[in-house]
């Protein structure tokens, strides 16, 4: 069964640090989505991206954060400089279709900033 | 603004039936989900309602009233591994997106 995959699973960050979070989202899938979820937190939207670029972002989605498509089958998210607040689990997520159809979630990259 | 609530914890027994609550008060509703969440796991898909009624999967099924912004999941013949968040999500029509919005979800504990 396809699967949306993210790399890594965990990355520890100096504050300050940049980072890139890696998906590679499930392959007939046209529409992508990151997420995020503070320990004990309820899941919150960050950005969604439709034919290379972003559809709609949330207050969350600062300058600090952008996203790419740099290929055919990878979907960044890379924050610039990493504040503590940041950490967080990641989660990226595919559809296939922009309604009517599940989004399928990644496994999660754990970001913790020190 | 989007405000979705749910029970925070829940406990039932193993083989009982249990109904999670969700209610919403969003603008440009287009569809509710039930995602499953392990500890330190992703959440999984369970179910979608769009319409007002009832929508049975197996053991699971979810119900929707668009007029009383509400949703209940119900999980029958519960097993222990059943234990898990369970997140209401709202589907929110955007202007060219379909993001989803969580509530806290609801941690249920099945005992035996």
């Amino acid at each position: 069964e396809p699967e949306v995959t993210q790399t890594p699973s965990h990355q520890v960050t100096q504050m300050g640090q940049e980072v890139i979070l890696r998906c590679v989202p499930i392959s007939n899938h046209l529409y992508f989505y990151w997420y995020r979820q503070i320990l004990g937190q309820k899941v919150e939207f960050l950005v969604s991206f439709y034919n290379n670029e972003i559809s709609e972002k949330s207050e969350i989605f600062d300058d600090q954060f952008s996203v790419e498509r740099p290929d055919g089958s990878n979907f960044t998210l890379k924050i610039r400089s990493t504040k503590l607040e940041d950490s967080a689990m990641y989660f990226c997520a595919s559809s296939e279709f922009e309604e009517g159809n599940e989004q399928f979630f990644g496994p999660g990259t754990r970001l913790t900033v020190l | 603004g989007q405000n979705i609530d749910q029970p925070t914890e829940m406990t039932a027994t193993e083989g009982a039936i249990v109904q999670i609550n969700c209610t919403y008060q969003t603008s440009g509703f287009n569809g509710l989900f039930w995602y499953q969440q392990h500890a330190g796991e992703a959440p999984t898909f369970l179910s979608y309602n769009v319409l007002d009624g009832l929508e049975e999967k197996g053991r699971f099924s979810s119900f929707l009233s668009r007029s009383k912004g509400y949703s209940y999941l119900l999980l029958k013949e519960l097993q222990m591994k059943d234990s898990a968040s369970y997140l209401c999500a709202v589907r929110i029509a955007g202007a060219g997106s379909y993001q989803l919005t969580f509530g806290k979800g609801t941690k249920l504990s099945v005992i035996p």
